[in-house]
């Protein structure tokens, strides 16, 4: 176990609808990224959150965003979802921030996420 | 089976032979490289890792090999498990952002 948990495990959404989804990160990892995995497909990078601020985001919309709580826990918000938000979203937690270059991201079991 | 040079989306390989995963990796600036395995409703695990002044690292039955001059990686595991079944996926970093490649799916047959 990777000591990240995430919630909720499975949801289901219908067009138009806000979600949140949360992530508690590994203790003392004071950095959390999140990623978008679509069925079949690599994960791909929303944004990371260090010390509490957006340090780094990826191509998606601004109606992603996120919120990184004092305690390092993590939030991910989606607006006006879409048939294509489907997905697994993972979170992941590290430590050092946007300087780190280490892969050992530790990484939840992910929320999935079904938009209809 | 082995694959080698060539990224195949599915390999199956016969338990107790060695497996080789490749990998395409598209920045030439990227300077760490990274190997995970994803298993069935799990999220994707640590594997192994090189950066970019080293061509070649060993891990536990695990070895990754880096050729920078045609942007490729490779993943060979030693004596193939059935715990070995999963999704294995590159990644790069540059500047932060981990870059996941197209992930390949192991089959070991017993």
């Amino acid at each position: 176990e990777t000591g990240v948990t995430q919630s909720p495990t499975h949801l289901i959404k219908t067009r138009g609808q806000q979600v949140t989804l949360r992530c508690s990160s590994q203790s003392g990892h004071n950095t959390v990224s999140w990623y978008q995995q679509a069925l079949g497909q690599g994960p791909q990078f929303i944004f990371q959150y260090y010390r509490e601020e957006e340090n780094g985001r990826g191509n998606f919309p601004p109606r992603f965003s996120g919120l990184q709580f004092p305690n390092y826990s993590s939030e991910l918000n989606v607006n006006a979802l879409e048939l294509d938000d489907s997905a697994l979203y993972l979170c992941a937690s590290s430590l050092g921030g946007r300087t780190a270059n280490t892969g050992e991201l530790f990484f939840g079991e992910g929320s999935r996420l079904t938009v209809l | 089976g082995e694959s080698v040079g060539l990224h195949l989306p599915t390999l199956s390989v016969q338990e107790g032979d060695n497996s080789i995963i490749n990998c395409a990796y598209s920045n030439s600036a990227s300077d760490y490289f990274i190997w995970y395995k994803q298993e069935s409703g799990k999220g994707p695990q640590f594997i192994i890792d090189i950066r970019s002044n080293m061509d070649k690292r060993q891990g536990q039955r695990v070895t990754v090999l880096l050729n920078k001059t045609v942007k490729h990686l490779s993943l060979q595991i030693a004596a193939t498990q059935p715990g070995d079944s999963a999704v294995y996926f590159c990644a790069e970093i540059y500047d932060y952002k981990l870059s996941f490649g197209a992930g390949t799916t192991v089959t070991v047959r017993a």
